[in-house]
């Protein structure tokens, strides 16, 4: 089983410049969500969603956009890159209930110039 | 809001040391608690859950009881190896209304090396 699938898993841009991180889970899981991870300030909550055509803002969602056409994906777009976005970023999938622990993908090492 | 507190790292023990990593929470609600694991350059992976109180989540040896008298839910192993060293998040997910519903909150980690 694939599970969580992100790609790339390194990626260099320069300032100003747009991509799209991609996620896919296997799992028919309704919640998506994506966190970066800085060293010193654990995991935070970037966007999410529960289910196909719903999202919502996590903690520090400025300068990301998220869409989600179907349940296995759930693409994270940066629309004008900056240096603050330098930091490795996760995707992960699970139920939506209380008890379910998410599962999460290898992550994408992000680096901005 | 929702809040998770780990006792701050790192943490450096010898091989077959007992490790013990402190977390207390605050929650609306009666969350479900995890442990997460995450080795070097990969994701984090579920180490063990508990979904309601004295609840005792297990996995590879290590242990953790959701304690809701204290709010707590440390980690512990009884004699840790090498192939330990890892970062430990402890992280809780509640299904109270609001808008922390269904959303995970995690601690800041802690770094634990296992020396031979």
């Amino acid at each position: 089983n694939a599970g969580v699938t992100q790609t790339p898993k390194f990626q260099v841009l320069k300032t100003g410049q747009s991509m799209t991180l991609q996620c896919a889970q296997d799992m028919n899981h309704e919640y998506m969500s994506w966190y970066r991870q800085d060293p010193g300030m654990g995991l935070r909550l970037i966007h999410y969603s529960v289910g196909a055509g719903i999202t919502d803002q996590g903690e520090v969602p400025n300068g990301y956009n998220v869409s989600r056409s179907t349940t296995e994906d759930f693409p994270l777009r940066l629309l004008s890159a900056a240096p603050s976005q330098t930091s490795v970023y996760f995707c992960a999938s699970s139920w939506f209930r209380g008890d379910s622990p998410l599962h999460f993908g290898n992550g994408t090492r992000l680096t901005v110039t | 809001g929702n809040s998770v507190t780990q006792m701050e790292g790192p943490v450096t023990l010898s091989e077959e040391a007992f490790l013990t990593i402190n977390c207390t929470y605050t929650a609306t609600g009666y969350p479900s608690l995890f442990w997460y694991v995450q080795y070097p350059g990969e994701g984090l992976q579920l180490l063990l859950k508990a979904t309601k109180a004295d609840d005792k989540g297990s996995n590879k040896g290590f242990e953790a009881t959701y304690r809701k008298e204290t709010t707590s839910f440390h980690l512990e192993k009884g004699s840790v190896q090498v192939s330990d060293s890892a970062v430990y998040f402890c992280a809780l997910r509640t299904n109270a209304g609001g808008t922390s519903y269904g959303k995970l909150t995690f601690g800041q980690g802690t770094i634990l090396t296992v020396h031979p």
